[in-house]
């Protein structure tokens, strides 16, 4: 069955760095979707995606995030000058017209 | 209660026991649906409700929706030890092009073999 892949499955980064997370979504599927997961808290949304374009996106998806989709395949998440905040699981899903969302196995994200 | 609460937050059965859990939500929705997360790992889906259906069926699992009191219950019936997870209500509210969806905060099934 296709999945959602993200890469990398753990990344650790100083304060103030820069951090790029990947997903390749499902390959047939038109929306795209990114969430986080505090540890120890609910799944958050945080931007949607779709027509390569931003469709939603939460009070949490400041200036300091960005979302891209480079090539036909990936779909990247760009978070600027990191906060001890910012560490958290960081979920990926996709889906076609209809519902429901495939989700990835996340990037842990950690900042020192 | 925030949009999609579960109840109750942690749950332990013997195996071979049925496992119920709860949500609330508090918007109206378009449907909701209930997901699972193993440790460490991404969210499964494991079933869809839409606002107009009451009750549905997959395997072991069975789901409920009552709308008047924005409420679903997931039953897992002859449960197994490998359905120790969180599990996950999420709402999806039907705003034209949106289809986020509202997780709860979930609760945690140990089923002890």
């Amino acid at each position: 069955e296709p999945e959602v892949t993200q890469t990398p499955s753990h990344q650790v980064t100083q304060m103030g760095q820069e951090v790029i997370l990947r997903c390749v979504p499902i390959s047939n599927h038109l929306y795209f979707y990114w969430y986080r997961q505090i540890l120890g808290q609910k799944v958050e949304f945080l931007v949607s995606f779709y027509n390569n374009e931003i469709s939603e996106k939460s009070e949490i998806f400041d200036d300091q995030f960005s979302v891209e989709r480079p090539d036909g395949s990936n779909f990247t998440l760009k978070i600027r000058s990191t906060k001890l905040e910012d560490s958290a699981m960081y979920f990926c899903a996709s889906r076609d017209r209809a519902q429901p969302q495939h989700f990835g196995d996340g990037t842990r994200l950690s900042i020192l | 209660s925030q949009q999609g609460e579960e109840d109750p937050q942690a749950l332990s059965i013997q195996e071979g026991e049925n496992a119920t859990m709860n949500c609330s939500y508090k918007t109206s929705i378009n449907n909701l649906q209930w997901y699972r997360q193993n440790s460490g790992r991404g969210l499964v889906h494991l079933i869809l409700i839409r606002s107009n259906e009451r009750e549905k069926h997959s395997g072991r699992l069975r789901v409920t929706l009552d709308t008047s009191k924005k409420s679903s219950s997931l039953l897992i019936t002859a449960s197994r030890a490998a359905d120790t997870a969180s599990y996950f209500c999420a709402t999806d509210a039907g705003d034209t092009g949106r289809r986020a969806l509202t997780f709860g905060s979930g609760t945690r099934l140990q089923v002890q073999p």
